[in-house]
Formats: structure tokens, sequence, C-alpha cells
């Protein structure tokens, strides 16, 4: 079973409609974040959680709301989608008690905005 | 603000030739990862590198960092068409948090 996983793979709606995408991690690791993907971009951090009381902003947070249910579950929110909100989102995790802090990618969640 | 700049963006290659992508930061950092992406697929590690001077092979590519410089380098000797892929580099200026380039794609032609 993989180590992180995104539920849905695949979505499509209708400007305006709540989304939820779901992350969750079986690593232990403490550390969960969440991007987004546009073609020809790298990632941009969304939001970020060191553990299950601390939520921080990333560089692009407007329009997006997260909620740390558990170390292993991650949620990200769009409220109200847009089409701009179209795009590959990721979820990844990391150990902090490893020097490296590698992060470690979920397979990702299309989400089609129309 | 960390700014991490690649170069190229766009890399087409023959298979057997040598090649260097560049990844340049604006800030100075302690841990610089390099990442690849398949087509419609996740992103995978492939190097972290952890100081000044480092150096990190694997296979045919090889990574180093200039701390100096804020440069790293990825560096593909000998290239073969599984390589085709899209390279990140990413940045972390405060613990945990990284900043990604736009990425290199690499196209590798027999």
């Amino acid at each position: 079973d993989a180590d992180v996983t995104q539920t849905p793979r695949n979505r499509i709606t209708k400007t305006g409609k709540r989304i939820m995408l779901e992350c969750s991690q079986t690593k232990g690791h403490d550390r969960m974040y969440w991007y987004r993907q546009d073609p020809g971009l790298g990632l941009r951090l969304i939001y970020y959680s060191f553990d299950v009381k601390d939520i921080n902003k990333g560089e692009i947070s407007d329009g997006y709301s997260v909620s740390r249910q558990a170390q292993a579950k991650f949620s990200l929110s769009l409220e109200s989608a847009i089409p701009n909100q179209t795009a590959l989102y990721f979820c990844a995790t990391s150990d902090p008690g490893l020097r490296t802090d590698t992060q470690y990618f979920g397979p990702g969640t299309r989400l089609t905005v129309l | 603000e960390l700014k991490v700049e690649q170069n190229p963006l766009f890399l087409s290659m023959q298979e057997g030739k040598n090649y260097t992508i560049y990844c340049n930061y604006s800030t100075t950092s302690d841990r610089l990862y390099w990442y690849r992406q398949d087509p419609g697929k996740s992103l995978e590690s492939l190097f972290v590198l952890l100081s000044n001077g480092a150096v990190k092979q694997e296979g045919r590519l090889m990574a180093s960092l200039d701390t100096k410089a804020r440069l790293s380098t990825l560096h593909i000797t000998a290239a073969v068409h599984d390589l085709s892929a899209t390279y990140f580099c990413a940045v972390a200026l405060n613990a945990g948090k990284s900043t990604f380039g736009d990425g290199t794609t690499l196209t590798v032609k027999p």
C-alpha cells in the first residue's frame, strides 16, 4: 500500500461548489503539506502543518482552508471553487527527526473547476 | 522572499550526451533537494544536499551544491531515454518549508 494517499484522484466540479481533498499517510510523519501545481510551473505551498495543533499558511492560501484531523490525516477545502483553482494538488509529508527532512508526495488530485 | 530559478526550462538531448541543469537561489539555505516527476505522476526524491561542496551520485545523475554561489547543478552523464522526465530543485529556507523551481523538462531522444 502507498505510504501517502489522496482522495479523490480526479474531480470535476462547478464554480461556487465546496470541495474537500483528503490526504492520509502511514509513514508516521508529523509534518504534512498541501501544494498545487500548474502546467509549466513548480509546486506552490498552500498550507502546512507541523503537528496536529499547528496549521500555517503558505504562499497561496487565499481561497483555501485546511483541517488536521489526526497525525495521519490532512484535508484541504475549497469553500467556493473558482476556475483558476483548476490544478494538480499534491499532499506531502516529512519527518523533522531526520536531518534531511525530505518530503514524500502523494499521487496527486487533478481538480477541474468549470 | 526566496526565489529559485532553474535553467534551462526545457532540454532536448540525444542519447549518450552529457548535460547540466542549473538551480540558482536567492537566500542562504541549509538544504537543497532534487526531485524527479514523470508525466502525470507524483514527485520522487532524488538527492538531498546539506552542505557546501556536497556531491551525490546515483547512476547517470550527479548533484552538487555550492552554497557560496547559491548554486546547485544536476549533471547528466551519457543520457538514456529512461531519464526523460521533469526535474525540480527545491530549497529549504525555514525548517520544513521548501520553495520549488519551475522545473526542467528533459527529453532524451535516440
